[in-house]
Parts: C-alpha cells; sequence; structure tokens
C-alpha cells in the first residue's frame, strides 16, 4: 500500500498522560499536513512540514502539541499532559507541491484520540 | 479570513437520483478547490481538485465545477448508488497571511442514497 498511514489507529488514555502519533507520508510527497477534526465539523488545520521543515503552525497548536518529520520522511505529533478537550481525530495528509500552494492533499485513516 | 459553507448540511435521495452539493466560499482569491468523501470513522478520500484556472473536472459519474468570482462550486453526482452514502467535503487552498498556501474544509453534507 502506497498510501498514507497513520497509527495507532485508536488510542484511549486518561487525563495527563502523553500521547503520540506516527504519519508515514506518500514516499515521493515532500510537504505533509497534520488537521484535526472533531464530531460534525471539517478537518481543522494544525502544522505543515515541507521536506524536514516545519513552515506554519496554527494557534489551535498550543504548547502541549509538538510535531517533527526528521530527515522528512515520517512524522510525529505529540501531546502533553492531554486533556478531555484533545479528544478529536487527528488527520494527516501529503502531497507533492512547489511554491507556497498545498498541491493534491492525500489523507490517511485518521488516529483517533479518546481522553478519559 | 477564508470560510466555507457547504448546503445542506445532510440530503437524503432515492436510489438512482442525480443530486448537487454545494460549497461556498468568501474570498476568490484561491489557488485551487478540492472535493473529499469522508465515510463514518475514517479518512478522507480525494475525489476531484480543480485548479483556479478551471472551470470543471469530471471523474465517472462524479463532476465538479468552479466558479471562482462569484466564489462557489458545486458537485454533481449522476445516477447516484447506496455505495455513494457519505459525507462529502469542500476546501479551497487560499493565502494563510503566514506565507503560505492552506486548506480551509466546509463542514460537510451528509449524503444518504436509500435503495
Amino acid at each position: 500500500d502506497t498510501g498514507v498511514s497513520q497509527n495507532p489507529r485508536h488510542k484511549i488514555t486518561k487525563r495527563g498522560q502523553n500521547v503520540t502519533f506516527r504519519c508515514d507520508p506518500i514516499s515521493e510527497h515532500n510537504r505533509l499536513y497534520w488537521y484535526r477534526q472533531t464530531l460534525g465539523q471539517g478537518p481543522e488545520f494544525l502544522t505543515y512540514f515541507q521536506n524536514e521543515a516545519q513552515l506554519e503552525k496554527s494557534r489551535l497548536l498550543s504548547d502541549r502539541f509538538s510535531a517533527e518529520r526528521p530527515k522528512g520522511s515520517f512524522s510525529t505529533l505529540e501531546i502533553q499532559r492531554t486533556e478531555q478537550g484533545d479528544s478529536a481525530m487527528y488527520l494527516c495528509a501529503s502531497s507533492l507541491a512547489k511554491g507556497g500552494d498545498t498541491g493534491e492533499l492525500f489523507f490517511g485513516e485518521g488516529s483517533r484520540l479518546t481522553v478519559l | 479570513k477564508q470560510e466555507v459553507t457547504q448546503i445542506p448540511a445532510a440530503l437524503s435521495v432515492p436510489e438512482g437520483e442525480n443530486l448537487v452539493l454545494n460549497c461556498s466560499f468568501t474570498d476568490s482569491a484561491i489557488y485551487n478547490l478540492q472535493w473529499f468523501r469522508q465515510d463514518p470513522g475514517k479518512g478522507l478520500t480525494s475525489l476531484l481538485l480543480i485548479q483556479s484556472s478551471q472551470r470543471e473536472q469530471t471523474s465517472g459519474r462524479l463532476n465538479a465545477s468552479l466558479d471562482k468570482s462569484s466564489g462557489r462550486s458545486t458537485l454533481y453526482i449522476a445516477a447516484s448508488q447506496p455505495g455513494d452514502s457519505a459525507t462529502y467535503l469542500c476546501a479551497v487552498s487560499s493565502y494563510s497571511g503566514a506565507g503560505s498556501y492552506q486548506l480551509t474544509f466546509g463542514k460537510g453534507t451528509k449524503l444518504s442514497v436509500i435503495p
């Protein structure tokens, strides 16, 4: 399968714990995006990478959130000291783009987080 | 700030009907527009991408149009099937103000095709 892969698919954690999600993009794609989606809403932008550089972060991305893309390949999204409001689907997407454009985004199946 | 609205929020049609989903956006300075399909609890599947210089794109029973000047796009689904039941999301790529373009999504239209 050469699509975008996300792990784990589901994560249930207690408030205050740290969680980490992993995203493996389509291999030749230079852009990698993280979005968050809550029930009944469209995805909201969190951050994106051009190769290994994190170029933009949303105001939604508080200090408890950190994302990395070492070597411009897979990416991780870590949430520290989780809160119940962090419960959502975390979506990863990748694209092949030039300049400032997003290109055509291809999404993974998402990682659903439930904070108890 | 770009805002994307999708109407209706939900739609139920009998199998075989043709239908139109609507998407509007507030800032016409977009780079492209993308339609996605999302099944319950799943990720997004890209259906069609329309560049800002294009008027429409077609894929099988799907046809998407773009009127950038009026800030509107439509997704036309011909001869609907129960397997088309899903949420359809519209997203526009526009300047984020932070040096790059960003994809802004609507809330989606939940489609149910009744056998």
